[in-house]
């Protein structure tokens, strides 16, 4: 059974950073793409970063290049966002998705919430 | 950028009534190298993650039910519920995919009449 396990979000400053986690499963996490998608309170989807399957190529939104980079680790099944520079409109929900492939997404962890205020 | 726009916002349907979602995009979702649709539908229900409908415009993901069927091509698109049941209240949220930066629409809620 495929499983994506989100860690790592919770309160932070304005300014400040986090590193979120997401820990995959039932599959070989090296054959696939990986994508982290947020999603504010009350709000819709916004994807946020992509990676290749051997980390090769990284693929930001507008919104967060420059201040986010996504990374893997295979040999741990283990995807990862850190996020620096972080603003209040970093507010959301953060799931961690399996590529489909093609970019649509099959499988979705059940997120962990980022909340950044003072 | 991609601006990815759905309609209505907010829908509301008898049981067993069809419902019908649109999505438009600013840019056609038609890769020509493969001819198919990089376009896919979710359904996101309160306290859950979105799960996946469809991809590739039209076709099901295995275990969603035959009520739930995609069409269109290049910019417009519609996701249909044949007979709506009581268990696909939910958010649905059209997704294009064809190169990046990846785009959601805004969602459609859909409520029982």
């Amino acid at each position: 059974e495929v499983q994506l396990v989100e860690s790592g979000g919770g309160l932070v400053q304005p300014g400040g950073s986090l590193r979120l986690s997401c820990a995959a499963s039932g599959f070989t996490f090296s054959n696939y793409w990986m994508h982290w998608v947020r999603q504010p309170p009350g709000r819709g989807l916004e994807w946020v970063a992509r990676i290749k399957s051997d980390g090769s190529i990284t693929t930001y939104a507008d919104s967060v290049e420059g201040r986010f980079t996504v990374s893997r680790d295979n040999a741990k099944n283990t995807l990862y966002l850190q996020m620096n520079s972080l603003r209040a409109e970093d507010t959301a929900v953060y799931y961690c998705t399996r590529d489909c492939p093609g970019g649509c997404a099959d499988y979705w962890g059940q997120g962990t919430l980022v909340t950044v205020s003072s | 950028d991609i601006v990815v726009t759905q309609s209505p916002d907010s829908l509301a349907v008898s049981l067993g009534e069809r419902a019908t979602i649109n999505c438009k995009s600013s840019q056609s979702a038609l890769y020509s190298s493969d001819n198919k649709n990089y376009l896919s539908w979710y359904q996101q229900k309160p306290g859950q993650p979105p799960k996946l409908l469809i991809f590739r415009a039209s076709t099901r993901e295995r275990g969603v039910p035959d009520r739930f069927s995609g069409s269109g091509s290049g910019t417009d698109f519609t996701l249909t519920i044949s007979s709506l049941q009581a268990e696909d209240v939910a958010v649905y949220y059209c997704q294009y995919h064809l190169g990046t930066p990846i785009t959601f629409g805004q969602g459609t809620r859909l409520e029982i009449k």
